[in-house]
């Protein structure tokens, strides 16, 4: 079975451009996670949804960040305008509705603002 | 406060030698799960395990051995007979019945199996 799928895998672009990193969740699942790694603070989650509705999203940074599901098969995360404090390891996991189901994550993208 | 505590930052290992790898939860809820992930170099998060509150036992897959302590609030993960491969950083994550999907993960654990 198909796991998570991330897209790009790499993005390095310039301050300033918009950045739209893409997600594919395992088929079946609906509930969908965005996490931000980084050395200094770690794994963070960013924003989760449940049956595409964005159910809690406190640990986006700021307005420049949005997450849109459209639809069960495809989730998107965008940073307008990009920073250099942005560059992180961006991961997105999915799992099955039931409560406290297993996330299963994507390979990551590796984003480098520069 | 933090909700899932992994103190030992980094371990280096020999091969062959067996390590555990500590992690301590804290929580109100008498329902509650707690996972363990690997990532490896490459950088993927790898799902190992999941234990439920209501379960106590150990458990073991191969080299893996998971020891779950209510009273100490532990969810401690043994490697024994240790390989290159295992090299990988280890998080411990918390999820509350109460708070559904949202998974609490500590800081992770760096471990280097030295060949």
């Amino acid at each position: 079975d198909a796991g998570v799928i991330q897209s790009p895998r790499h993005e390095v672009t310039e301050m300033g451009q918009e950045v739209t990193l893409r997600c594919k969740p395992i088929s079946g699942h609906n509930s969908l996670f965005w996490y931000r790694q980084t050395m200094m603070r770690g794994l963070e989650l960013l924003i989760y949804f449940n049956n595409n509705v964005p159910i809690d999203d406190s640990g986006m940074p700021e307005d420049r960040f949005s997450a849109k599901m459209p639809n069960a098969s495809f989730s998107t995360l965008k940073i307008q305008p990009s920073e250099p404090r942005d560059s992180a390891v961006y991961f997105c996991a999915s799992s099955f509705d039931g409560r406290n189901q297993p996330q299963h994550f994507g390979d990551g993208t590796r984003l480098s603002i520069l | 406060a933090q909700k899932v505590t992994q103190a030992q930052t980094e371990i280096s290992v020999v091969e062959k030698e067996d390590v555990t790898l500590d992690c301590v939860y804290e929580t109100r809820d008498t329902t509650y799960y707690l996972f363990w992930y690997k990532q490896p170099p490459s950088g993927e998060l790898v799902f190992l395990i999941r234990r439920n509150s209501f379960d106590e036992q150990n458990e073991i897959s191969g080299r893996y051995s998971w020891n779950f302590q209510k009273s100490t609030s532990s969810f401690n993960f043994t490697i024994t007979a240790s390989q290159v491969v295992d090299s990988a950083v280890y998080f411990c994550a918390l999820s509350e019945a109460d708070t559904g999907n949202q998974f609490y993960f500590g800081t992770g654990t760096s471990l280097t199996v030295i060949p």
